[in-house]
């Protein structure tokens, strides 16, 4: 079967800088991609990898393994409207998206 | 339209009654997903359609879920005899083609009283 796993929910402080894991087994992989889910809304679009190593976009980055299946996204500089749940999605060969449960945020002052 | 519309944005309905929940897609989108998102969980695949194939109606929970999406374009999601356990927020994503970036709608809020 196809398997994504995050932590359920992570804790941090405000200014600081919080890791969350996503490691998948799917049928193939094309691209894993994350999302940022605030409370009541719609998931939107953070980061993009398709091949190893660091993709960096302002205070958010995200990493990949693929011989690993494993995927981190990384926040700096915590701000109170980071708290958020956040998808690991990947790609399978058929192109169909596999979704991980996401990660609760909770960023403390 | 500049986003994934869709409406109604909240339903409450009586259990037993049917629901029609409806999704409008980017222009010129060809792939629109349907998940179901319970309060605090991830997303729940439903259905998915791509273009003029056939739809893969394979996360779809019981025969009282059917999806229908006509030209191409907007989609209805329409459940049968509805349950308290299918309240739930119902979100619909459009991307360019399969697997490329979801775009998603601000969801429909289902209640099943």
């Amino acid at each position: 079967g196809q398997n994504i796993d995050q932590p359920t929910e992570m804790t941090a402080t405000e200014g600081a800088i919080v890791q969350i894991n996503c490691t998948y087994q799917t049928s193939g992989f094309n691209g894993l991609f994350w999302y940022q889910q605030h409370a009541g809304e719609a998931p939107t679009f953070l980061s993009y990898n398709v091949l190893d190593g660091l993709e960096e976009k302002g205070r958010f980055s995200s990493f990949l393994s693929r011989s690993k299946g494993y995927s981190y996204l990384l926040l700096k500089e915590l701000q109170m409207k980071d708290s958020a749940s956040y998808l690991c999605a990947v790609r399978d060969s058929n192109y169909q998206l596999i979704w991980g449960a996401g990660t609760k945020l909770i960023i403390k002052p | 339209g500049a986003g994934v519309s869709q409406s109604p944005s909240n339903k409450v309905t009586e259990k037993g009654k049917d629901v029609e929940l409806r999704c409008d897609p980017i222009s010129g989108h060809t792939a629109l997903y349907w998940y179901r998102q319970s309060l605090g969980q991830g997303l729940e695949f439903l259905i998915y359609f791509q273009g003029n194939s056939a739809p893969d109606k394979s996360g779809l929970p019981s025969d009282r879920f059917s999806a229908e999406r006509t030209g191409g374009s907007v989609s209805t999601l329409t459940i049968q005899r509805t349950q308290q356990e299918d309240s739930a927020v119902y979100l619909c994503a459009s991307s360019l083609v399969t697997g490329s970036e979801a775009f998603f709608g601000q969801g429909t809020r289902l209640t099943v009283v």
